[in-house]
């Protein structure tokens, strides 16, 4: 089965803090996406790429960027924290349309 | 715009009744279509999904969901609920842009 592995569960940051949210896939995977969670909004797609150093902006990127430097590995970087980043992030690859495969999420509190 | 509605935000259900999640989409052609569940503290699970052919489509843990293409619906069926099926699902779908889209979800709550 195909794992897809977020660094962290829980993460408390301070506003202004450049944070790290890392992401590794082990099934050689093309396309990695980038999602945050919230209460009423279901999940919105932030970045998401389809190939080595190549990103694409989803519905919500302000405030975010992503690296992904080699092909299993997919970051999601906040520049500079803020409370309202304050969420549950999700990351997920896939395989051409077979479905998606998520992490299980690193839920980040920004105080 | 493509988009993904679960019209339902919350549904309570006793243990042993049957059980039908609603879902639709806006798509302009036959999009793929998903649907996940996700437990509490935990990220998504797939439970099935429909690209084409038979419209009625089985998935893992006894869930089975039906396309109709008149009704631009996708709705997850489960003819028994257990108690270990209370979660949170979410309806996604897949069109013309390659990226998936997710409905806001709905909790599902099961009685004893």
């Amino acid at each position: 089965d195909v794992k897809v592995t977020q660094s962290s569960r829980y993460l408390v940051k301070r506003t202004g803090e450049k944070v790290f949210l890392e992401c590794v896939q082990d099934m050689d995977h093309e396309n990695m996406f980038w999602y945050r969670q919230d209460p009423g909004l279901g999940l919105r797609l932030i970045y998401f790429s389809y190939d080595v150093k190549m990103k694409e902006k989803g519905d919500i990127p302000e405030g975010y960027s992503v690296s992904r430097e080699k092909k299993e590995r997919f970051s999601l970087i906040l520049e500079s924290a803020s409370t309202n980043q304050t969420s549950m992030y999700l990351c997920a690859s896939e395989q051409v349309r077979d479905g998606y495969t998520f992490g299980s999420g690193t839920r980040l509190t920004v105080v | 715009a493509q988009s993904v509605t679960q019209p339902d935000i919350h549904i309570t259900v006793s243990e042993g009744a049957s059980l039908e999640l609603r879902c639709n989409y806006s798509y302009g052609a036959t999009p793929y279509l998903f649907w996940y569940v996700q437990s509490p503290g935990q990220g998504l699970q797939l439970l099935l999904k429909y690209f084409s052919g038979d419209t009625l489509v089985q998935g893992i843990k006894g869930f089975e969901a039906e396309f109709k293409r008149s009704q631009s619906s996708f709705n997850l069926r489960k003819p028994s609920v257990h108690w270990s099926d209370a979660a949170e699902y979410f309806c996604a779908g897949v069109g013309d842009t390659d990226k998936l889209i997710f409905g806001t979800g709905t909790r599902l709550q099961v009685f004893p």
